[in-house]
């Protein structure tokens, strides 16, 4: 199994708060991902890394940031918490994003339960 | 917009065979993938198809068709454990090698 770890596996917060997730990866891997899971939606790109400190938007990326300081960690910040942004979410991570399976396959983390009062 | 359509439901049993088929409308679409989850836990990586034809995984097989934008995953010799949710996802070019997943189909496979 990849070296994915989240943190932490679940959160019950309030409205308004803020909220960080961390994502911790001893693989190496250059590419990160945050994805949000809710029923009937299946998984929806939240933003995405391809290096240190380059990171870009996914489709749902409102109300969301995020940062990543070094190779291993990309952390999600919820600036103010929404009772919306109640959901499961994933890290993903990927070595390569090539036409090779082998390398560009992503690999998921154990997903954190944040729900949102 | 880019999405990807696949039944919400399966119901099979065991032993039997089945297929779950994923239609997609992407741009910049170069390979589909699927994934398997059982009970929301972490999806696992089941299959790739980068070329038109069909892939084969040990009980596992998976499908390409680019002309008609199509895809199937084929799971023989059902088991009980092989009941969770399958997810297939369109890989995209030039965008941090994101997927875009479909909404998935619960498989329950019945004695």
């Amino acid at each position: 199994d990849a070296g994915i770890t989240q943190s932490p596996r679940h959160k019950v917060t309030e409205t308004g708060t803020p909220v960080t997730l961390r994502c911790h990866q001893t693989e190496n891997h250059r590419y990160m991902y945050w994805y949000r899971q809710d029923p009937g939606h299946g998984l929806r790109l939240i933003h995405y890394s391809y290096g240190v400190k380059d990171t870009d938007k996914g489709e749902v990326s409102d109300g969301y940031s995020v940062s990543r300081s070094k190779t291993e960690d990309f952390l999600l910040t919820l600036e103010s918490a929404t009772s919306s942004q109640t959901s499961v979410y994933f890290c993903a991570i990927s070595e390569t994003i090539t036409s090779g399976p082998s390398t560009d396959t992503q690999y998921f983390g154990p997903g954190t339960r944040l729900t949102v009062l | 917009g880019q999405s990807l359509e696949q039944p919400s439901e399966v119901t099979a049993v065991e032993g039997a065979i089945v297929q779950i088929n994923c239609t997609y409308q992407t741009s910049g679409f170069y390979g589909l993938s699927w994934y398997q989850q059982h009970d929301g836990g972490a999806p696992t990586f089941l299959s790739y198809n980068g070329l038109d034809g069909l892939e084969e995984t040990g009980r596992f097989s998976s499908f390409l068709s680019r002309s008609d934008s199509y895809g199937y995953l084929l799971l023989q010799e059902l088991q009980m454990k092989d009941s969770a949710s399958y997810f297939c996802a369109a890989r995209v070019y030039n965008q941090g090698g994101k997927l875009i997943f479909g909404q998935g189909t619960e498989l329950s496979v019945k004695p």
